[in-house]
């Protein structure tokens, strides 16, 4: 079955642009979330949308957004880009058992973000 | 803000030889996972452990997670080229449910020359 994708590999932006990621989970996965990582912090958890919904937020401010269509993919957004905002974008999709069991993340390759 | 420790941070070793790779916080996680990731890919899924003591083999790595559930430690046997990697551990605030927030250490740098 198809793996996460996510659109595009890789992007270019000048300070103060935005920009709109993408992604598609795997088929039957209504879970999305997002990560950036960089080479000082690691990945962090931006957010994760369940079902149209954001269910959990991580620490960065306000230009960073996202959101989840009824087809459960996903975009996030960033506005006003700042150089620090250089990094690796990473989806990830998972999926819950009834029993509330979960399996851990699928994670696409990732948008590599470089603002100049 | 729980935080996870991996140690040691880069670990370059000789075909066939045995490494541990550790995973360490001072809060405790209902469930902690292990990623490998390449470099231009995203991580991906090695092992969930969820048990206090529970060790899980994977052909030549054996993960355990610590009795209190604070650490977890990653074996490789006889360790190949096709092992390099980042190897990440991540640990889950919430055991399934609705909370998929994962923390994550900064990671092993494995190099495994032929």
């Amino acid at each position: 079955k198809a793996g996460v994708t996510q659109t595009p590999r890789y992007l270019i932006k000048t300070r103060g642009q935005q920009v709109t990621l993408s992604c598609s989970p795997i088929s039957g996965h209504r879970s999305v979330s997002w990560y950036q990582q960089t080479p000082g912090q690691g990945l962090q958890f931006l957010f994760e949308y369940f079902s149209e919904t954001q269910r959990n937020k991580g620490n960065f401010p306000g230009r960073f957004s996202g959101r989840q269509f009824s087809n459960s993919r996903s975009e996030m957004n960033v506005s006003t880009l700042e150089l620090g905002d250089s990094a690796l974008y990473l989806c990830a999709s998972s999926l819950t058992s009834r029993g509330g069991n979960w399996y851990g993340y699928t994670f696409g390759s990732g948008t590599r973000l470089t603002v100049v | 803000t729980q935080l996870l420790e991996q140690s040691p941070q880069f670990l370059s070793i000789q075909e066939g030889e045995n490494l541990t790779v550790y995973c360490n916080s001072s809060s405790v996680f209902s469930s902690l996972q292990w990623y490998r990731q390449e470099p231009g890919e995203g991580p991906v899924l090695l092992v969930t452990v969820v048990t206090g003591g529970e060790v899980k083999k994977l052909k030549r790595l054996t993960f355990q997670f610590g009795d209190a559930r604070k650490d977890s430690s990653l074996h490789i046997t006889a360790a190949q080229p096709g092992d390099t990697g980042l190897y990440l551990c991540a640990g889950s605030e919430n055991s399934g449910g609705s909370n998929y927030k994962l923390t994550f250490g900064k990671g092993t740098l494995l190099t495994v020359n032929p």
